[in-house]
């Protein structure tokens, strides 16, 4: 099994602040990897695919990058709409998400 | 568009069975991978099963031989049989569609499944 381990698990910040999102993986992923933001009582909302591809209508602030086993999730300017919980998903093999990462304001 | 809406979850007791429906629209379920994915209350989420275009199906070692992933052509409904039933699967089941492989671009609003005596 792929583990999936992201940091930190809990982020404090401001609006307009810059901010990323680390996520580790036991094993070679490659760059199949995708972000998902999901907020309290809500389904997850689909916003890196492949590592790095944007999904259709995510603002250009969210952005993906890494390959192998370390990737990273980066908010160039943190907007209000933006404080939620965020998972990263292995799909090399199977599928398997990180524990969350919870932005929160500062 | 695209609307993915569940049902079917409920409480029920350990040992017990449920089956968890799935309707979409603005698309052909057939034509698509699609997925159940479940959220242990205050917890993360976990890939539970996936049913390819094909009907290939995969499972996630927790709920190997008790679930069931299929679907209904004619209704457009992916379906979710859940048998014998531990605590350890209380959670939001939620239904998502494949953007490719194994991303979801789309997911329903969840249906609570509670395990409890």
């Amino acid at each position: 099994d792929i583990q999936m381990t992201q940091s930190p698990s809990t982020l404090s910040a401001s609006v307009g602040d810059r901010v990323t999102i680390t996520c580790r993986a036991s094993h070679s992923i490659s760059t199949w990897l995708a972000w998902y933001q999901q907020k309290p009582g809500k389904a997850p909302k689909l916003l890196i695919y492949k590592a790095s591809s944007l999904e259709s209508g995510v603002p250009s602030r969210f952005s993906g990058s890494g390959s192998g086993t370390e990737f990273t999730l980066t908010i160039s300017s943190l907007q209000p709409d933006d404080f939620a919980t965020y998972y990263c998903q292995q799909y090399n093999n199977y599928c398997t998400f990180g524990q969350g990462t919870k932005l929160e304001i500062k | 568009e695209v609307q993915l809406v569940e049902s079917g979850g409920n409480l029920v007791q350990p040992g017990g069975s449920l089956r968890l429906s799935c309707a979409a629209s603005g698309f052909t379920v057939s034509t698509n991978y699609m997925s159940w994915v479940r959220q242990a209350p205050g917890k993360g989420l976990e890939w539970v099963s996936i049913i390819y275009t094909g009907g290939t199906t995969y499972y996630a070692d927790s709920v190997k031989g008790r679930f069931t992933i299929s679907r209904d052509n004619s209704k457009n409904t992916l379906y979710l049989q859940m048998n014998r039933l531990r605590g350890d699967d209380t959670a939001v089941y939620y239904c998502a569609k494949s953007l490719s492989g194994w991303t979801f671009d789309y997911w329903g609003q969840g249906t609570l499944v509670t395990v409890s005596s």
